[in-house]
C-alpha cells in the first residue's frame, strides 16, 4: 500500500534559518504529492504541490522537487519567520486503483521558530 | 478560492450523548467529502469516503454504526458520533473536494470533548 514517512520532530530553528523537513513515500502508482500546514487549532491549508515528477511546487518562500528516482519530496525555506510555526505534513494522493483519490500523510513534523 | 466550512468548531458533550458535526462547501459543488479523525500530535487517520446520495465507504477498523455520514446534497456533509465515550474524543476535520480540487480543500477541524 501507500505510505509517506516525514523527519521525527520537532524541529526549534531561529529565525532567518534555513529550513529542511524530509519526507519520502512508497506508492504502487503515480501519485500527486502535497505539503499541508497546520496552524494551532486549526484545519489543514494546502501549501504546495507537485503532480508529475521533476516538478516543483512552490508558495510562500517554500518549495518542494518531486523525485522519483529518491521516491522524496523534501520540503525547504531558505529562510523561517515565526510565523512559519506550525505542523507541517507531507501527503501524496494515489490517482489509480482502489485507492483513488485518497489522500495518505506522513505523521507530520512539528516547527517552532523562535525570535 | 474554494472554501469548506466546519461546524462548530468545539464541542463538549456528556458520555453516552450524540453530537453531530457539519461540513459544507460555500462556494462549489463537493461530489466527495473525507471525514479524519486527529490525535494529538499525530497525523490524520482516514475514517471513511462519502460521495452525494450513495453510502459512505468506511475504512478498516472505523465503526460505521458508530460514526454515521450522511451526505445528502453537493454541498453538506454530516458526521454524527452516537453514543459518544471519552474515547471518541479528538479533532475531526472533513475535506471536500471536486473534479478540480479532489481532496485538496480542508475544513477547519472540530474538536470534540466527551466528558
Amino acid at each position: 500500500g501507500n505510505s509517506v514517512t516525514q523527519m521525527e520532530g520537532p524541529v526549534t530553528l531561529s529565525e532567518e534559518a534555513f529550513l529542511t523537513i524530509n519526507c519520502t513515500y512508497t506508492a504502487t502508482g503515480y501519485p500527486s504529492l502535497f505539503w499541508y500546514v497546520q496552524y494551532p487549532g486549526e484545519g489543514l491549508q494546502l501549501l504546495l504541490k507537485a503532480t508529475k515528477a521533476d516538478d516543483k511546487g512552490s508558495n510562500k518562500g517554500f518549495e518542494a522537487t518531486y523525485r522519483k528516482e529518491t521516491t522524496s519530496f523534501h520540503l525547504e525555506k531558505g529562510s523561517v519567520q515565526v510565523s512559519d510555526s506550525a505542523v507541517y505534513f507531507c501527503a501524496l494522493k494515489d490517482d489509480g486503483g482502489t485507492s483513488y483519490g485518497k489522500l495518505t500523510f506522513g505523521q507530520g513534523t512539528i516547527l517552532t521558530v523562535h525570535p | 478560492g474554494a472554501v469548506v466550512s466546519q461546524h462548530p468548531s468545539r464541542v463538549i458533550c456528556k458520555s453516552g450523548t450524540s453530537v453531530k458535526i457539519e461540513c459544507r462547501s460555500l462556494d462549489f459543488q463537493a461530489t466527495t467529502m473525507f471525514w479524519y479523525r486527529q490525535f494529538p500530535k499525530k497525523s490524520l487517520m482516514l475514517m471513511a469516503t462519502s460521495n452525494e446520495g450513495s453510502k459512505a465507504t468506511y475504512e478498516q477498523g472505523v465503526e460505521k454504526d458508530k460514526f454515521l455520514i450522511n451526505h445528502a446534497s453537493l454541498t453538506l456533509s454530516t458526521l454524527t458520533v452516537t453514543s459518544a465515550h471519552p474515547e471518541d474524543s479528538s479533532f475531526y476535520i472533513c475535506s471536500a473536494g471536486t473534479a478540480l480540487n479532489y481532496g485538496y480543500t480542508f475544513g477547519s477541524g472540530t474538536r470534540l470533548t466527551v466528558v
